[in-house]
């Protein structure tokens, strides 16, 4: 059974500081990442994607995917209470076209 | 004004009761798929559809039923012999971008049963 792991949290952070989410996979044949953002009694919204190893950057928000140690993490900078949600990392379901795998998602709490 | 739509946003439905939900896109995507959120837990794959008149079933699929026969629809059907069927249901459409497929959601449906 092919697997995403996050922990559930809460992730708890002041106002303006750096919030790393984590993601753990078990599939090494594993390409691309994603970083959903869902605020609660919405549908998820895609932040990010990755697919190659090293940082992805884009406004405050960094990607990052390491395939040797199988995980993948999300930092957002200059964290503020708007960023607040839970936030799903998909990795590749096993043999199929896009299917997509869901951790069950970390809750960040920035708080002022 | 582009995008995914889901309705109704809450549906309701009582015991033995077939219901049907609704999902369009107007994004000119090939894929859909519809998930199954509960409470604390990922999103599980009910069905996906790559193509018009195609569709698989996902890692959830008893109980449900789906059809494609047009590009931008895929209605998902929840039958009686799904036994618990509360849940957040998500529609989502998805794009080839280079060398990934990214997917993109609609507003959900929320399922209560009466």
């Amino acid at each position: 059974q092919k697997e995403v792991e996050q922990n559930s949290g809460p992730l708890s952070v002041p106002e303006g500081a750096i919030a790393s989410l984590n993601c753990t996979y078990s599939d090494r044949g594993s390409q691309s990442f994603f970083w959903y953002r869902q605020y609660s009694g919405k549908s998820p919204e895609l932040i990010m994607s990755i697919y190659s190893n090293g940082d992805k950057e884009d406004g405050r928000f960094t990607a990052q995917l390491n395939k040797a140690s199988q995980y993948v993490s999300l930092l957002i900078r200059d964290s503020q209470p708007s960023d607040s949600a839970t936030y799903l990392c998909a990795g590749p379901n096993s043999g199929g076209y896009n299917k997509l795998i869901f951790g069950a998602g970390t809750r960040l709490a920035v708080h002022p | 004004d582009g995008g995914i739509t889901q309705s109704p946003k809450y549906l309701f439905r009582k015991e033995g009761q077939n219901v049907t939900l609704s999902c369009e896109q107007n994004l000119n995507h090939d894929a859909m798929y519809w998930y199954r959120q509960d409470p604390g837990q990922g999103l599980r794959l009910i069905y996906y559809s790559q193509i018009v008149n195609d569709f698989q079933k996902g890692d959830i699929a008893e109980g449900y039923s789906v059809s494609r026969e047009k590009k931008e629809s895929f209605p998902l059907t929840v039958t009686s012999a799904q036994k618990n069927p509360t849940a957040f249901y998500l529609c989502a459409s998805s794009i080839s971008t280079g060398d990934q497929e990214t997917q993109y959601f609609g507003p959900g449906t929320r399922l209560l049963v009466l």
